[in-house]
């Protein structure tokens, strides 16, 4: 049973438009969520995270939003850029980061048009 | 269909040791990635396997290595283990028609005495 969803395989966007990635999970004792960009032969790095006691965390370009109550979250990419074209996984962990195991997305494929 | 499994689940060592983890695919998929994840270097990609061979190398040394059988099972090998080398290892597998989407599975946690 998947617990961390990514329904969109893929997704293209123009340069300079925004991009958004969606994560939808199940189960409800995950209160902290992780970004992870992985270009292709290269491991997933870490692009930004959010803790349930927020919202909303914004790094530069990269904004994600959690909505508890629907079990949600995206990542928000303004503007887009070519080099952002990568595999995004979602992942979650229920306890401290690092202590506990992340469950992962199955990962979205973004490709920036220029 | 069944999902990605590991076994073992969990597993003790002490230093110098060796030890052989396992990984099985959704059936049907071919490629078998591993990764390491630890709080302070989070998820580190370690090799990449499709139809036996090995396709993609991570930034490991010689002591982690890897093989995938005709079945598409995959093992992880690491000698002479070292404290460090504590940690969770994923595997991942994907199939040929959608290379990029990974399903992971629950990992097996190693702990290094």
């Amino acid at each position: 049973d998947q617990q961390v969803k990514q329904n969109s395989p893929s997704l293209s966007v123009q340069e300079g438009r925004i991009s958004i990635l969606n994560c939808d999970y199940t189960n409800s004792m995950f209160d902290y969520f992780l970004w992870y960009k992985k270009y292709p032969a290269e491991g997933p790095t870490f692009l930004i995270s959010i803790s349930s006691i927020k919202d909303k965390n914004e790094d530069g370009r990269f904004t994600v939003f959690l909505n508890k109550s629907a079990k949600h979250l995206s990542l928000h990419i303004v503007p887009s850029q070519p080099g952002d074209s990568a595999v995004y996984f979602c992942a979650a962990s229920a306890g401290d980061f690092g202590n506990e195991k992340l469950t992962f997305g199955t990962g979205t494929r973004l490709t920036i048009i220029p | 269909k069944a999902g990605v499994t590991q076994t073992p689940r969990y597993l003790i060592k002490t230093r110098g040791q060796q030890v052989t983890l396992s990984c099985s695919p959704i059936s049907g998929h071919r490629s078998v990635s591993w990764y390491q994840q630890t709080p302070g270097q989070g998820l580190q990609f370690l090799f990449e396997y499709f139809s036996e061979t090995q396709r993609n190398k991570g930034n490991f040394p010689g002591r982690f290595s890897g093989r995938q059988f005709s079945n598409s099972r995959s093992e992880m090998n690491v000698s002479t283990l070292e404290l460090g080398d504590s940690a969770l290892y994923l595997c991942a597998s994907s199939s040929e028609d959608s290379q990029e989407t990974q399903y992971f599975g629950p990992g097996t946690r190693l702990l290094v005495l």
